[in-house]
């Protein structure tokens, strides 16, 4: 089965580091994909993790763990335009992606 | 760019009428998906497909059925819609092979459907 765990809301502020951490437990891995998704909007592509370590693009970075099935994304100096939902979604070696519920993140002032 | 078009940004059918719902990319993606997405339950996989004419069921099909006819053009159909059909539908595709990120899925904007 697939079972992908991330926490449903975090708060954070303005000029602030955040980390969304995602664990996932799949039948196959092939990579593991984070998207971001504005409310009434469609998940856009963050990052792509499929070797342990960590990826840097700009403020956003992703890190992955495969033995510990785990991966963050961190954001760094925060803005209010980055309140929004993180999907971490895993590709598990067919075509699908499998998607966490998702974490919304709420930045204030 | 690349694009995923959908055809209705907001529907409001009644219970017992057939649905249809469009997606259109062009891209020249060979897969595309319909995922569903729910509050508290993000998104859940209804149907895709491989190629024309191919289907395959994903997490949740019980009530809907798809089609795809031509490359470019995948549609969700919900037979006889639901109170429980009331949900964003989110169409998406990808390559069958993409570079840096195999598996990347391109969204369209999603379909709000209300059943009464």
């Amino acid at each position: 089965g697939q079972n992908i765990d991330q926490p449903t809301e975090m708060t954070a502020t303005e000029g602030a580091i955040v980390q969304i951490n995602c664990t996932y437990q799949t039948s196959g891995f092939n990579g593991l994909f984070w998207y971001q998704q504005h409310a009434g909007e469609a998940p856009t592509f963050l990052s792509y993790n499929v070797l342990d370590g960590l990826e840097e693009k700009g403020r956003f970075s992703s890190f992955l763990s495969r033995s510990k099935g785990y991966s963050y994304l961190l954001l760094k100096e925060l803005q209010m335009k980055d309140s929004a939902s993180y999907l971490c979604a895993v590709h598990s070696g067919y075509s699908t992606l499998t998607f966490g519920k998702g974490t919304m993140l709420l930045v204030s002032p | 760019d690349v694009k995923v078009t959908q055809s209705s940004r907001y529907l409001v059918k009644r219970t017992g009428e057939k649905v249809f719902l469009e997606c259109v990319q062009d891209m020249d993606h060979e897969n595309m998906f319909w995922y569903r997405q729910d509050p508290g339950l993000g998104l859940r996989l209804i149907y895709f497909s491989y190629d024309v004419k191919m289907k395959e069921k994903g997490d949740i099909p019980e009530g809907y059925s798809v089609s795809r006819e031509k490359k470019e053009r995948f549609s969700l159909i919900l037979e006889s819609a639901s109170t429980n059909q009331t949900s964003m539908y989110l169409c998406a595709s990808s390559p069958h092979s993409s570079g840096r990120s195999p598996g990347e899925l391109f969204f369209g904007e999603g379909s709000r459907l209300t059943v009464l």
